[in-house]
């Protein structure tokens, strides 16, 4: 069965204090893997695409890094802006359309 | 103004009641989808359509319904509420797949309280 677990459930860092979020997937053919932001009471933001092992994006702060089995977020840095909760998702390459969403991170960070 | 919109962005009502939840996007894009979002759940797609004369089911599509009015308007219909549809409502776009993804674009959601 397809599944994707994000961990931890909530991460709480002080300003400055640099750290890595996980997904972890399994899935049918990997099309492509996604990072995005939300913020309370709003939908959730795209981030990031990464489609094989080994690729790594980055914008400002983050980086997004791929393995055959999970896919790490690192937060660098971290300002109280910074402060969201991250969700992953996957898409699957087999079957037609399929994309499966993790249940997300929550990162609080102290200034 | 925002690429896709939804309304209401809040509503509580009562067991039983028909509701439906709008969403409109100036986005262009084909897809359209409907994800409904619960604490520890993470979002759980309920339909989604390719194009004006498509409509899927998704993994959660029992006591919902939906309209596709337009390429850019897509309905969510709650024919008789229930309490435990009470959640965190999103629709999101997408353009026809690239080789390699599908990227997907959300609104702002609606807050959906079935008393």
């Amino acid at each position: 069965e397809d599944q994707v677990t994000q961990s931890p459930e909530a991460l709480r860092l002080q300003e400055g204090e640099s750290s890595s979020l996980n997904c972890s997937y399994t899935v049918s053919g990997l099309r492509g893997l996604f990072w995005y932001r939300q913020d309370p009471g709003k939908g959730p933001e795209f981030l990031f695409t990464l489609y094989s092992a080994g690729e790594e994006k980055e914008k400002e702060r983050l980086k997004a890094t791929l393995t055959k089995k999970e896919s790490f977020l690192h937060i660098t840095a971290p300002k109280p802006e910074d402060s969201a909760t991250y969700l992953c998702a996957v898409q699957a390459g087999t079957g037609g359309f399929k994309t499966i969403f993790g249940a997300g991170t929550r990162l609080f960070v102290k200034a | 103004d925002a690429d896709v919109t939804q309304t209401p962005r809040n509503r509580i009502t009562k067991t039983g009641k028909r509701i439906m939840l709008e969403c409109s996007q100036t986005k262009g894009h084909d897809r359209m989808y409907w994800y409904r979002q619960d604490p520890g759940l993470g979002l759980r797609l309920i339909y989604y359509s390719f194009d004006v004369k498509d409509i899927n089911k998704g993994e959660i599509s029992d006591g919902y319904s939906v309209s596709r009015q337009a390429q850019a308007k897509f309905s969510l219909s709650l024919e008789s509420a229930i309490p435990n549809q009470t959640a965190l409502y999103f629709c999101a776009t997408s353009s026809p797949p690239t080789l390699a993804t599908d990227t997907q674009y959300f609104g702002p959601g609606t807050r959906l309280t079935v008393l």
